[in-house]
């Protein structure tokens, strides 16, 4: 089974700091990678999907990258409600749908 | 707009059975795959199966095979998940999502808490 490696497992930051999570797969999955941001208390929200590409009405200042086994999510000025944890999950192969441990963010 | 509307929260005991249920609304039903995903106190996202509502095919996590079963009723838009014996390491938040091909989630209903406890 393909495993998805994420770092850091928490970070803390600024507000207005640029934050990088990386998500890291055990084997090559093309650009089949979602990321999703789960609030405290919250459900789980859609961000990215195929790698790169925003959800409808995701603010413009998160962004994807990376294909293969390397994948980052950006938050390009961190904002005090983007306090969350954040999971990437991939999908190249239904049904195996594996998250990652996800990443906590928290306001410095 | 699409809608995924789950059953309220359960407290059981252990050897109990359960049955949850995932209504969805607002796209058609039976054209769209459904996952469960589950998330124990104060852990990550654990997706345990998807089902197709229009043919009922069902695939299950390795993880989850046998430990539990999913079932759609698809002339009332509804997904379920059911144990048949619970154990205290059940309890846990249930989610259902709505899954887009290839294979996202992309709508999630709003939870539902199991508690399972003597």
């Amino acid at each position: 089974d393909i495993q998805m490696t994420q770092s850091p497992s928490s970070l803390s930051a600024s507000v207005g700091d640029r934050v990088t999570i990386t998500c890291r797969a055990s084997q090559g999955i093309s650009n089949y990678l979602a990321w999703y941001q789960q609030k405290p208390g919250k459900v789980p929200k859609l961000l990215i999907y195929a790698a790169s590409t925003l959800q409808s009405g995701v603010p413009s200042r998160f962004s994807g990258s990376g294909s293969g086994t390397d994948f980052t999510l950006t938050i390009s000025s961190l904002q005090p409600e983007d306090v969350a944890t954040y999971y990437c999950q991939k999908y190249n192969s239904a049904p195996r749908l594996t998250f990652g441990g996800g990443t906590k963010v928290e306001i410095k | 707009e699409v809608q995924l509307v789950q059953s309220g929260a359960e407290v059981k005991k252990p050897g109990e059975s359960l049955k949850i249920s995932c209504k969805g609304s607002g796209y058609s039903f039976t054209s769209y795959w459904i996952g469960w995903v589950r998330q124990m106190p104060g852990k990550g996202l654990e997706w345990m199966g998807i089902i197709y509502p229009g043919d009922s095919d069902t695939r299950y996590s390795p993880s989850f095979q046998g430990q539990v079963t999913i079932s759609a009723d698809k002339s009332i838009s509804t997904a379920y998940l059911q144990w048949s014996s619970l154990k205290a390491s059940d309890t846990a938040m249930y989610y259902c999502a709505r899954l887009v091909r290839p294979w996202y989630f992309d709508y999630w209903g709003q939870g539902t808490l199991v508690t399972v406890s003597s």
